[in-house]
């Protein structure tokens, strides 16, 4: 069966940086695109960034470009999100979510279960 | 960007009651339109896609109809299970995806 695993997340203070990372099981990872989605606490859910499968496509929501950079590792199955200048506002559980389609994309069909992310001085 | 809103914000019914969800958007999206279901410590789940069609596992008593800005989510006879926080989901104009703030379905 499908399964992401994220891990990663951490306490770290404003301007600090992290790397999340997934790792994917029980699919044909290089055949799907795949997706990094936060919630906020309190709040509802957020589209962070997405690769494409073979990573030569890669999207960004505004508040997080030229901060945020994802990647993925086909060999190792595993998709990363390096996120530095890191804001009180990014303070969030990060999902990796895989999408439906490979080289285009469209609804995300399957969810990890997330990792805290907290950024407080 | 396209924005999502779901009605009501909070819905509290008793188990065996119908639920009905509501989701607009601000432009069409066609039938391109999800229904994901969230519960505490556990990984979000896809419920419908293409506006009514039930993914994977997903059982009979959930449905979604609708098209363009009008989206519905309905469960026939909530189970304790199916007391979640939904939120609806466009994919036919991205970046970004766009989700609504959700509805959050409790006991009564």
């Amino acid at each position: 069966q499908v399964q992401l695993v994220e891990s990663g997340g951490g306490v770290v203070q404003p301007g600090e940086s992290l790397r999340l990372s997934c790792a994917a099981s029980g699919f044909t990872f290089s055949a799907y695109g795949m997706h990094w989605v936060r919630q906020a606490p309190g709040k509802g859910l957020d589209w962070v960034a997405v690769i494409s499968n073979d990573g030569n496509k890669k999207y960004y929501e505004d508040s997080v470009k030229g901060r945020f950079t994802i990647s993925r590792d086909n060999s190792m199955k595993t998709v990363y999100l390096q996120m530095n200048s890191l804001r009180i506002e990014d303070t969030a559980v990060y999902y990796c979510v895989k999408d439906r389609w490979g080289g285009n994309f469209e609804y995300f069909d399957y969810w990890g279960q997330g990792t805290l992310v907290t950024v407080s001085s | 960007e396209i924005v999502m809103t779901q009605s009501p914000a909070t819905l509290s019914l008793s188990p065996g009651e119908r639920a009905t969800l509501s989701c607009r958007a601000s432009q069409s999206v066609g039938s391109n339109l999800a229904w994901y279901q969230l519960k505490p410590g556990q990984a979000p789940r896809l419920l419908i896609y293409r506006a009514s069609t039930r993914a994977t596992g997903i059982p009979a008593t959930f449905s979604g109809t609708g098209s363009g800005t009008e989206f519905t989510l309905t469960i026939s006879s909530l189970q304790s299970e199916d007391f979640a926080v939904y939120y609806c989901q466009q994919y036919d104009n991205w970046p970004p995806w766009t989700f609504g703030q959700g509805t959050k379905v409790e006991i009564k």
